[in-house]
C-alpha cells in the first residue's frame, strides 16, 4: 500500500535554530516528492518538488533532500523564524495518472 | 495568493441544509481537485476533474456532489451532511493530472456541521 510517514509529529524549536523534518515513503513506482507548508487555517503552499534524479533542492532557508534508494526525504530549515511555525506536509506522486499520497504532516512551532 | 480562490472561507450548516462550496482558479489549469482535511489525518482526495470530466471519485458519499461547469470553476454541493463531515475542504488545481507539475491549493473552506 502506498504510504507516506512523517516524523516527528510535532516539534518546538527556538527562533534562530535549525531543524530537520523526516519523510519516509513506500510509494512505488515513484514519480516525484513534494514538501508543502501549511499555515493554520490556510491551504498548503508548495516549497519544493524533486524527481527521482534530484538529490537536493533549496528554496531560501528550506533545503529538501531525497534518497530514492532508501525512500527517504528530509526538509532542513535554517535559522528558523517565527513565521516558519506551520505544518509541513510531505507528498509523493506515484508514476502515472495516480493521486498524490499525503503524509500527516509535522507541526513545527518556533518560539522566541 | 496561489491563484486558487475558495468561497466561503467559513461555513456553519445544519444537517438538513443544502449549501455549496465554490472554487475558482485563474492559472489556466485543466485539472481541479477537492480534498478533505480532518484533524490529525492526511489530506483525503475526494474528486478529480481533468478537462471538465470527472476522473476520480474516491468513494465519497452521495451527500457530496461535485460540479465542474468549465476548467476554471469547481463546486461542491452539500446536502444532509453529518457532524463528522466537519473539516477543512481544500480545492486544488494543476496543469493536468499525472504531470510533474505544481498543484496549487486554495485557502480552504472551514465547514462545521451542527
Amino acid at each position: 500500500k502506498n504510504q507516506v510517514e512523517q516524523s516527528p509529529q510535532s516539534l518546538i524549536i527556538l527562533e534562530g535554530k535549525n531543524c530537520t523534518l523526516q519523510c519516509n515513503y513506500t510509494v512505488s513506482p515513484f514519480s516525484n516528492l513534494r514538501w508543502y507548508k501549511q499555515d493554520t487555517g490556510r491551504g498548503p503552499v508548495s516549497l519544493t518538488i524533486m524527481t527521482f534524479s534530484e538529490n537536493t533542492k533549496s528554496n531560501g532557508r528550506y533545503t529538501a533532500t531525497l534518497d530514492a534508494d532508501t525512500k527517504q526525504s528530509s526538509l532542513h530549515i535554517t535559522a528558523s523564524q517565527l513565521s516558519d511555525s506551520a505544518s509541513y506536509i510531505c507528498v509523493v506522486q506515484p508514476l502515472g495518472n495516480t493521486p498524490l499520497v499525503f503524509g500527516k504532516g509535522t507541526r513545527l512551532s518556533v518560539i522566541a | 495568493e496561489t491563484g486558487v480562490t475558495q468561497t466561503p472561507r467559513h461555513l456553519v450548516m445544519g444537517m438538513t441544509n443544502k449549501k455549496s462550496l465554490k472554487c475558482e482558479q485563474h492559472l489556466g489549469h485543466n485539472a481541479m481537485y477537492w480534498y478533505k482535511q480532518s484533524a490529525k489525518k492526511p489530506l483525503e482526495l475526494m474528486f478529480v476533474y481533468n478537462f471538465k470530466e470527472q476522473t476520480e471519485n474516491n468513494s465519497v458519499p452521495s451527500r457530496f456532489s461535485p460540479e465542474c461547469p468549465n476548467s476554471s470553476h469547481l463546486f461542491l454541493h452539500l446536502h444532509t451532511l453529518q457532524p463528522e463531515d466537519s473539516a477543512l475542504y481544500l480545492c486544488a488545481s494543476s496543469q493536468r493530472t499525472g504531470d510533474v507539475t505544481e498543484a496549487f491549493f486554495g485557502q480552504g473552506t472551514r465547514l462545521t456541521v451542527v
